[in-house]
């Protein structure tokens, strides 16, 4: 089966461009998971959906940054009006089920902005 | 809130060589551990887990880890390294009953040389 896949790969933006980027997970994971890695560093958690529920937003960093997964699989993370501190790789993760410590994670967008 | 700390960003071993990678959280609560690697261009693929039980925990790869809750750490070791080791390893730590979310180390990498 296939894994977790994040689309674009690559993304050019210049400074106050609007951004999307895409997450499928695992077909059937229930929850699905958003970090970003900023260049040198480890994974920082941004957002959480059990199904199509944000459980949990308390790291996305502005009031900029917006996630949805309205039908509980597809999720698209949208950064308005970006800045050069939001260049960065944004990972994407699902996991099984609700209590499910697994998770696995999709190749990550790399986000450039000029 | 629970923190990760991995203790060199760098490590170089040569081929056939042992190696141990360090890495020490604080919680207040119960943890749950686990690494993970990344290779170039990559996501994160899952190396092992500890969530309960035996405190050695052993892994893809021929990795394994030792989970010590007096010293609260969770160093990972592999007896003889190949080159194919060489990437990015990040510790995580997930908070017992706290919604799955992984908080990370920053990550250490491992130069594998022959």
């Amino acid at each position: 089966g296939a894994g977790v896949s994040q689309s674009p790969r690559y993304k050019v933006a210049k400074r106050g461009q609007d951004v999307a980027l895409r997450c499928d997970p695992i077909s059937g994971h229930v929850s699905l998971f958003w970090y970003q890695q900023a260049l040198g560093q480890g994974p920082e958690f941004l957002t959480y959906f059990q199904n199509e529920a944000q459980l949990d937003k308390s790291g996305l960093p502005s009031d900029r940054f917006f996630a949805e997964r309205p039908e509980g699989s597809v999720s698209t993370l949208k950064i308005q009006r970006t800045q050069q501190e939001d260049s960065a790789v944004y990972l994407c993760a699902s996991s099984l089920l609700v209590n499910s410590y697994e998770q696995y994670f999709g190749p990550g967008t790399r986000l450039t902005v000029t | 809130a629970q923190s990760v700390t991995q203790l060199d960003s760098q490590v170089p071993v040569f081929e056939e060589a042992p190696v141990e990678l360090r890495c020490n959280y604080s919680s207040s609560v119960s943890v749950y551990l686990f690494w993970y690697v990344q290779y170039p261009n990559q996501g994160l693929q899952l190396l092992l887990k500890y969530l309960s039980g035996s405190t050695l925990v052993k892994g893809i790869n021929g990795f394994e880890a030792e989970f010590n809750k007096s010293q609260t750490s969770f160093h990972l070791r592999k007896p003889s390294v190949h080159i194919s080791d060489t990437a990015e390893y990040f510790c995580a730590v997930s908070e017992a009953d706290a919604g799955n979310m992984l908080t990370f180390g920053g990550g250490t990498r491992l130069m594998v040389k022959p």
